[in-house]
């Protein structure tokens, strides 16, 4: 079954340092998310991407942030200048379709745990 | 605002047994889905409901949606220990045109754990 894969599965790095997380969504989905999980709190909406650019973004998701999606399989989240606070676990997800009468079922990796220092 | 709370937050039965687990959420809403979260792991799709639904089965999952009082219910019947897990509810709004913008709320998630 295809599935969404993610790496590192852990990644540690010094405070101000930057990271790239990966992703490699499902090969026929259009639209990428990124979402994050603190630790013992709700799983919270970063960004999506349709089409090369961004569709929607939170308020968590500030310069700080990017995406891209350098070539047709990859999706990748980068963080400039790592804080403390950006210390959860980071799930990409993709779906086919977006929403109205089609389902918006989103298709979720196992994960990076990044840990800041 | 808080949108997707589920309870109870934690939930311990012995196998066999049905669980129960509800959400609710403030805002419009396209469709509200269920999602498992093994320890450590990524988040599983259960079931979709749409906002024109009142109830919808799959397998041993049913799920109910309440528009009026803006709150959902995951029923998992005669459990199972592999059912151990944290269950979320996740929202998708409604724009104005009633579509669904893509991004998914989640609540804090309901922790289940069949005892064998």
């Amino acid at each position: 079954e295809p599935e969404v894969t993610q790496t590192p599965s852990h990644q540690v790095t010094q405070m101000g340092q930057e990271v790239i997380l990966r992703c490699v969504p499902i090969s026929n989905h259009l639209y990428f998310y990124w979402y994050r999980q603190i630790l013992g709190q709700k799983v919270e909406f970063l960004v999506s991407f349709y089409n090369n650019e961004i569709s929607e973004k939170s308020e968590i998701f500030d310069d700080q942030f990017s995406v891209e999606r350098p070539d047709g399989s990859n999706f990748t989240l980068k963080i400039r200048s790592t804080k403390l606070e950006d210390s959860a676990m980071y799930f990409c997800a993709s779906s086919y379709r977006l929403a109205g009468a089609v389902k918006n079922i989103q298709y979720f990796g196992a994960g990076t745990r990044l840990s800041v220092l | 605002s808080q949108q997707g709370e589920e309870d109870p937050q934690a939930l311990s039965i012995q196998e066999g047994e049905n669980a129960t687990m509800n959400c609710s959420y403030k805002t419009s809403i396209n469709n509200l889905q269920w999602y498992r979260q093994n320890s450590g792991r990524g988040l599983v799709h259960l079931i979709l409901i749409r906002s024109n639904e009142r109830e919808k089965h799959s397998g041993r999952l049913r799920v109910t949606l309440d528009t009026s009082k803006k709150s959902s219910s995951l029923l998992i019947t005669a459990s199972r220990a592999a059912d151990t897990a944290s269950y979320f509810c996740a929202t998708a709004p409604a724009n104005a045109g009633g579509t669904s913008y893509g991004k998914l709320t989640f609540g804090q998630g309901t922790i289940l754990t069949v005892h064998p």
